[in-house]
This record gives C-alpha cells, structure tokens and sequence, in this order.
C-alpha cells in the first residue's frame, strides 16, 4: 500500500483480555518500530524489527508484551492480559533505510486502545 | 540512556505572534526530526537536520539543530490557526542503534484566532 496500514484503528477490551494489534509497513521497508503515546504525549519506543528479527526489544514494558514479524512485512503486536495503564495509541512506523543518518521513518495512523 | 526534553509542554498565542519551542538533551544524535501531529493522526515528518548548526526553513518554520548535536529549537513567525497541532522532536542514533528515534514529550500548540 501506499502507506502504514494498522488495525484495528479502535479497540475497546476488558481487562485481563488479549488483543492483537496489526501493521502493514510500506512495500520494500526493512525495518519496523512499534511506538506507544498517551493521550497528548510524547512516543515511547517498545520495539524495532529489522527483517524478521528483533534487534532492540528494550521498550517492550513487560513480559505481557511481545511482537513478531513475519515474511519481513506484516507485524504483531500482542499484549496478554491487558491492564487499564495499557489504554494507548498504539503506532507503528517503517522505513527503508534504518540506521542511515536522516533516516526518515513513516507513521500509521495507530490503533487506540481501550482497556475497560 | 537518551532523553529529549521538550519545552513548553503546553502553549496558547493569538493568530500572528512568535513563538520558539526547545528541544534538549545531554546526549548527542546524529540527527534531529521535527514531526506535527493532528488529532487522530500519526506524526509526520516536518524536517530532518543532521548537521551542528544547521539552520532550515519550511515557510513560516525555522529549525535549527546545535552546534554539539544535543539541542534543537523550532521556531515559528506569525502563526496561523492551521498551526495548531502537537509537535514532537525526536532523536536519531547511530548506525548501531537501527535507526530508532528517540522522542521528547511534545508542545501542544494552540493558535487562537
């Protein structure tokens, strides 16, 4: 597609529910970078894929978090047993040349997610 | 571990006035982006600097990135109600690092007519 694909776009959940998370990245992007926001605020990185592996989970906030990669282009993210601090967007971005500098990485429109 | 601090948080002015937002860290980057972020919306990428005191102009926007690489401001001359947004400086670190950009929190701006 032409851009970043994510879905679903809303997600209302009861806590100690699992849910899965989707993203699409641009045709041709290697790399893929999961990020959260709260309301208003600024991303907080959890995980970046090069290919199908994962260099870098070190922002994945829990083990209730994980995400895989697969073919080196759909990717997701799931969270198990959700817990109310969970409510946020959820986004995710591509890019074609991570690690070169001025690399530019492009954004879906997140998943919002809800945990009631 | 990197951190960007982000200043204002918050910011309300009157269509036409001035105003710069501040991008700080103790960290050095390789580069420094500017995104803008509508409601609903994902961020998207105003401007890349890459170079120590490299100044760039988009129109009414002025970006400039510190001579050491650890600091960055955008400035904006005679704002417009179109500008009302949340604006997000990020970070990017080396080869080693994947590409992984590092955000500050954001300035929500907020441009009364």
């Amino acid at each position: 597609g032409a851009g970043v694909s994510q879905s679903p776009s809303n997600k209302v959940t009861e806590k100690g529910k699992d849910v899965e998370l989707r993203c699409d990245p641009i045709s041709g992007h290697t790399a893929l970078y999961w990020y959260r926001q709260s309301l208003g605020q600024g991303l907080e990185f959890l995980i970046y894929f090069q290919g199908n592996s994962a260099p870098d989970k070190s922002g994945l906030p829990s083990d209730r978090f994980s995400a895989e990669r697969t073919g080196g282009s759909v990717s997701t993210l799931t969270i198990q047993r959700t817990q109310q601090e969970d409510s946020a967007v959820y986004l995710c971005a591509s890019s074609s040349r991570p690690g070169a500098r001025g690399n530019t990485i492009y954004f879906g429109e997140g998943s919002w997610l809800t945990v009631v | 571990t990197q951190l960007l601090e982000q200043s204002p948080q918050f910011l309300s002015i009157q269509e036409g006035e001035n105003l710069t937002v501040y991008c700080n860290s103790s960290s050095v980057f390789s580069s420094l982006q500017w995104y803008r972020q509508e409601p609903g919306e994902g961020p998207v990428l105003l401007v890349t600097v890459v170079t120590g005191g490299e100044v760039k102009k988009l129109k009414r926007l002025t970006f400039q990135f510190g001579d050491a690489r650890k600091d960055s401001s955008l400035h904006i001359t005679a704002a417009q109600t179109g500008d009302t947004g949340l604006y997000l400086c990020a970070g990017g670190g080396f080869y080693n690092q994947g590409g992984k950009l590092i955000f500050g929190q954001g300035t929500e701006l907020s441009v009364k007519p």
